[in-house]
């Protein structure tokens, strides 16, 4: 099936270093929507992105999405171990409610 | 805060038997998602709703699979016969409009 390339797949950062995950479409994209999961858990909402080249921040995270609207990252600054767990975009394409996941970064922060 | 309810959350059966596992949106949201995590393909999409209206499944296998929204309250995922490879998370997403959606806690499937 259709999937959302993610990169890195893997990360493991010091505590108090910062993290960048990308996120690559070959197709442009309506929106992109980012989502966290911790170890067990379930995909948590993080934030929405629609116009291009828009950049968005919650406290240490910032969000932007590609001004051809085919590509996204997500920036953490100065991570902290409550920061680990796995970051999945999600696409949604035009003309359609489909939500597509990306395969994700896995995050592992060490104190 | 409201969430998304699925059951049961873990559920053990043998191959050849039938599964379903259900899930109830959040009021209010119109639209529904059944994904299936597993650490080979990650979070794949198998079938979604709009209003009750089943607008994709192609993700999901036809011959074992299927889905449906009885009422407004209640999404179902069935399979039939069960096999071993269906052993997985699948998690149901609700929302309304293209405003982010929120997961239930899912069911963890085990075939043995």
């Amino acid at each position: 099936g259709q999937q959302v390339m993610q990169i890195p797949q893997y990360q493991h950062v010091q505590e108090g270093e910062d993290f960048t995950t990308y996120c690559n479409s070959s197709t442009t994209l309506s929106n992109i929507q980012w989502y966290k999961q911790r170890p067990g858990g379930h995909p948590v909402f993080l934030i929405q992105l629609v116009k291009s080249g828009e950049v968005k921040k919650q406290k240490r995270l910032t969000f932007q999405f590609g001004e051809a609207k085919k590509n996204s990252s997500l920036h953490i600054t100065a991570t902290q171990t409550t920061d680990v767990g796995t970051y999945f975009c999600a696409e949604t394409f035009y003309n359609t409610d489909k939500l597509i996941f990306g395969t994700g970064t896995r995050l592992q922060v060490f104190p | 805060d409201a969430r998304v309810t699925q059951t049961p959350r873990h559920k053990v059966t043998e191959m050849g038997q039938e599964v379903t596992m259900r899930c109830q949106p959040i009021l209010g949201h119109n639209t529904v998602f059944w994904y299936r995590q597993t650490m080979m393909q990650g979070l794949e999409l198998l079938a979604y709703f709009r209003n009750r209206a089943p607008l994709d499944d192609s993700g999901m296998p036809k011959d074992r699979f299927s889905a449906e929204m009885p009422d407004a309250t209640l999404a179902t995922l069935k399979i039939q016969p069960s096999e071993p490879r269906d052993s997985a998370v699948y998690f149901c997403a609700s929302g309304a409009g293209r405003q982010g959606y929120t997961f239930g806690s899912g069911t963890r499937l085990t075939v043995v």
